[in-house]
């Protein structure tokens, strides 16, 4: 079956301008995850969604990130006014419900942000 | 808070030769561990996965059992190939909704 898609797979975007990246998780996984990959950090959590509640959202680096959630199925990571230090790979990543004790995840290919 | 420490390389290794990296871990409770492979272009793809201790998961010819006294968790294959080059992430679940905690990945390249 189909796997966790995102997009767009690149964006470069000037400095001060908002960003929107998109997650379409696997069908069928409740839970849906946001981590940024960068050299300096590793990989990082941002922010987990179980259907369209994020419980916490203090991974997210700073206020100009914002995640939401609709329908159960598509998340969308809004970074306002970017910095060049957003510039990193954005993953996201889907699993079935915690509650049925599987956490494995599985991850999309990534959306590459360049901040120039 | 949790964390996973492992080895960072790169690794550089002859085809046929033995690999092992190294994993440990730092968590409360009990914690599911993963292995995921990042191929050069490509995303995390998962490797293996334990949910208990002396659990072993295996796939593609790679191994890493769940040791709960030394808190790790060593990836293994007996006789590694070209195409097994890649960055390998070791990652725990402690279950909750904290996401998975990942070690900083270990680069291998493997020589013909």
């Amino acid at each position: 079956g189909a796997g966790v898609s995102q997009s767009p797979s690149n964006k470069v975007t000037e400095k001060g301008k908002d960003v929107e990246l998109r997650c379409d998780p696997i069908s069928g996984h409740t839970a849906l995850y946001w981590y940024r990959q960068s050299l300096g950090q590793g990989l990082e959590f941002l922010i987990y969604f179980q259907g369209n509640s994020a419980p916490d959202k203090s991974g997210l680096p700073s206020d100009r990130f914002s995640a939401e959630r609709t329908g159960g199925s598509v998340s969308t990571l809004t970074i306002q006014r970017t910095q060049q230090e957003d510039s990193a790979v954005y993953l996201c990543a889907s699993s079935l419900s915690l509650s049925t004790g599987s956490y494995e995840q599985y991850f999309g290919p990534g959306t590459r942000l360049t901040v120039t | 808070g949790d964390s996973v420490t492992q080895m960072e390389g790169p690794v550089t290794l002859s085809e046929e030769a033995f690999l092992t990296i190294n994993c440990t871990y730092t968590a409360t409770g009990y914690p599911s561990l993963f292995w995921y492979v990042q191929y050069p272009g490509e995303g995390l793809q998962l490797l293996l996965k334990a949910t208990k201790a002396d659990d072993k998961g295996s796939n593609k010819g790679f191994e890493a059992t769940y040791r709960k006294e030394t808190t790790s968790f060593h990836l293994e294959k007996g006789s590694v190939q070209v195409s097994d080059s890649a960055v390998y992430f070791c990652a725990l679940s402690g279950g909750g909704a904290d996401g998975l905690t990942f070690g900083k990945g270990t680069h291998l390249i493997i020589q013909p």
